[in-house]
């Protein structure tokens, strides 16, 4: 079975930093895309960035609203990608999930980004 | 904002048809696949249909996906109580070099 686990999220201040992890479990990690999708309270569904597998050199892209702040990164042997992201801003609370694929078959539940002085 | 457009709601009667439409563009629903995904109130997304009108192992075929050009649509047939959830297609977009999600249909079950 494909699991997903989130963990990192928590209260920041604007400006400040955090790093999340996705643990995945149930399939070949090392040979997915891994992407990261945020949802603000009450708001839809955002595209944060994706990273490829290292057949396809770890390729990453990202949405113009988080280029240059944030950075997605992979360690295979740990079946983990992370998200971190610098220079928050209160417009980047929301739930981060993590999901799998092209196609991103499968989600994580989920954890909570708050940034508020 | 997104480059994908949905109503903002849709709603039927149990046993009904429920249609939802998603208007993109030549970058991204003219040129890629469409996937759409249900998200159940207080959890995460799940996907419903890829690659345009392919169902993931489990996914009832009361579930349905087309694409025309630039637009796409799902199809609810025989809407059931569950069924209540918003909904959201989503495509690469070649311009964006990026994933962009639709703004989200609330189905409602009279």
């Amino acid at each position: 079975e494909v699991q997903l686990v989130e963990s990192g999220g928590g209260l920041v201040q604007p400006g400040g930093s955090l790093k999340l992890s996705c643990a995945a479990s149930g399939f070949t990690f090392s040979g997915s895309t891994m992407h990261w999708v945020r949802q603000a309270s009450g708001k839809g569904l955002k595209w944060v960035g994706r990273i490829k597998s290292k057949a396809n050199s770890y390729s990453t892209a990202y949405d113009a609203s988080v280029k240059g702040r944030f950075t997605i990164s992979r360690d295979d042997s740990k079946n983990t990608a992370y998200l971190q992201m610098n220079s928050l801003r209160t417009e980047d609370t929301a739930v981060y999930y993590c999901t799998r694929g092209g196609d991103s078959d499968s989600w994580g539940q989920g954890t909570l980004v708050t940034v508020s002085s | 904002q997104s480059v994908l457009t949905q109503p903002p709601s849709a709603s039927g009667t149990p046993g009904q048809r429920v249609t939802i439409s998603c208007s993109g563009s030549s970058s991204t629903i003219g040129s890629n696949t469409v996937n759409w995904y249900q998200q159940l109130p207080g959890t995460a997304p799940k996907l419903l249909i890829y690659s345009n009108n392919q169902r993931p192992s489990g996914v009832p075929d009361r579930f349905s996906g087309s694409k025309s050009g630039t637009s796409a649509s799902l199809a609810i047939s025989g809407l059931q109580s569950e069924d209540e959830a918003d909904y959201y297609c989503a495509a690469w977009d070649d311009s964006l070099n990026g994933y962009v999600f639709g703004t989200g249909t609330k189905v409602t079950v009279l």
